[in-house]
Parts: structure tokens; sequence; C-alpha cells
């Protein structure tokens, strides 16, 4: 089975700073999808960035990067310019070929420091 | 982006009563969708897979008589809580898998569903 870990409960970063959240992933496919999803204090599950396992080329958005690293299974998250906005929870998921349901990690609770 | 919404937001029940939660796809198709539980902070929990025109798929621990699921069409999916007790009182969510018109594959959550059973 595939499991997703995220060894950070909590980080903090300041205001207009970067800060790096981490997750590994354990799985044999070799066809899977990658996310990372944010999650207010409203609860709602907000796509943050996707990428695709057959992509070399690291997804971006705005603020947000990702540093994919298939061998190693490595897939974090980079926010740029830090906003107090972006406090959440932040939980990184995979999600196999098909119709197959997310698999998520515990979660890293970020604080936004002004 | 694709929208799923969910209702109730909010529930409160008495013990032994059951609760029904609705999740609809309102712009887009889902032959399947997704429930989800998540307790007081910690992660999401698939509960079950819920198939348009067919039996839903369980996940182990997940007992199917307790939580019903039903996928009338292709837009709305629906979780019975049965006899509902204060241990199921939790944060339900629900998503439905999608292609963007890139042709990339997203999954979009409902803004779930709080039970709180008394």
């Amino acid at each position: 089975a595939q499991t997703v870990t995220q060894s950070q409960p909590e980080m903090s970063v300041q205001e207009a700073e970067t800060v790096t959240l981490s997750c590994t992933y354990d799985t044999s496919e070799s066809d899977y999808y990658l996310f990372w999803y944010k999650q207010p204090p409203s609860r709602q599950m907000i796509l943050v960035i996707r990428q695709e396992a057959y992509k070399q080329q690291n997804a971006t958005e705005n603020r947000f990067s990702v540093n994919f690293q298939k061998a190693a299974k490595s897939f974090s998250l980079k926010i740029s310019d830090s906003q107090l906005g972006d406090a959440a929870m932040y939980f990184c998921a995979y999600k196999g070929s098909g119709n197959t349901p997310l698999v998520f990690g515990k979660g890293t609770r970020l604080s936004v420091i002004a | 982006g694709a929208v799923v919404s969910q209702h109730p937001s909010w529930v409160i029940c008495k013990s032994g009563t059951s609760v029904k939660i609705e999740c609809r796809s309102l712009d887009f198709q889902a032959t399947t969708m997704f429930w989800y539980r998540q307790f007081p902070k910690q992660s999401l929990m698939l509960m079950a897979t819920s198939n348009e025109g067919s039996k839903a798929t369980y996940e182990q621990g997940v007992e199917k008589d307790k939580f019903l699921i039903n996928h009338a069409s292709l837009t709305l999916s629906t979780l019975t809580v049965t006899s509902a007790h204060p241990e199921d009182s939790s944060f339900y969510i629900c998503s439905a898998p999608t292609r963007g018109a890139s042709g990339q594959e997203t999954q979009y959550f409902g803004p779930g569903t709080r039970l709180l059973v008394l």
C-alpha cells in the first residue's frame, strides 16, 4: 500500500520569507500524481499544486513550487514571500492511476508570523 | 475550478437517529466520489468509494451497514449515518475526481459536514 509521510507536524515562517514543507512517499507504481492541499480554519480543502510523476519539470503556481525528486520519492513544497493568509494545515497527498482515492500525509501546520 | 457542494454543513442530532449528508458535483459528472472522515487535528481518512450505479466499496474497519452510501446519479452521492452515536461525531468530507481542460487529473473537495451526536 502507498504511504505518505510528512515529518514536520508544525512549521513557522516570518511574513515575506520562504518556507519549505517536506513530504516523502512510498509506492511501487510508475504512474501517479502528487498534490499539496491547504486546509484553513474553515476546513475547506484547497488544491495548492499538482505534479504528474511522468513530468520531470517541477510544478509551480505563483508563489508555490515543488521540488519533486522521483528517485528519492520526495515531494517538498516551497512557499515564497509568505503571507498571513498562507497560515493553515498543509497536506501532501498521493494518487495512483485510475479512479483511485487520495492517500494523505498527517499534515503540517504552518504559522506565519507578522 | 470545479465545484463540489455538501449539505448540510452542520448537523447536531440525538444519539440513535440517522443523518443524511449529500455531496454534489455542480459543474461536472462524477462516476466516482470518495468519502473521508477527519477527526480533530488529524488527517483525512478514506471511508469509502462511491460508484454511480453500483455498490460502494468500504475501507477496512468501516461498517457498511452503519454508513450507507448511495450514488444515485452522476452528480450526487449520499452518506447516511444510521443510528448515530457520539463516537460518530466528526467532520465528513466528500471529493470527486475530474480532469481539467488540459487533461490534468485532480480531485475537488466539498466544504465538509460537521456532525455532532449528543
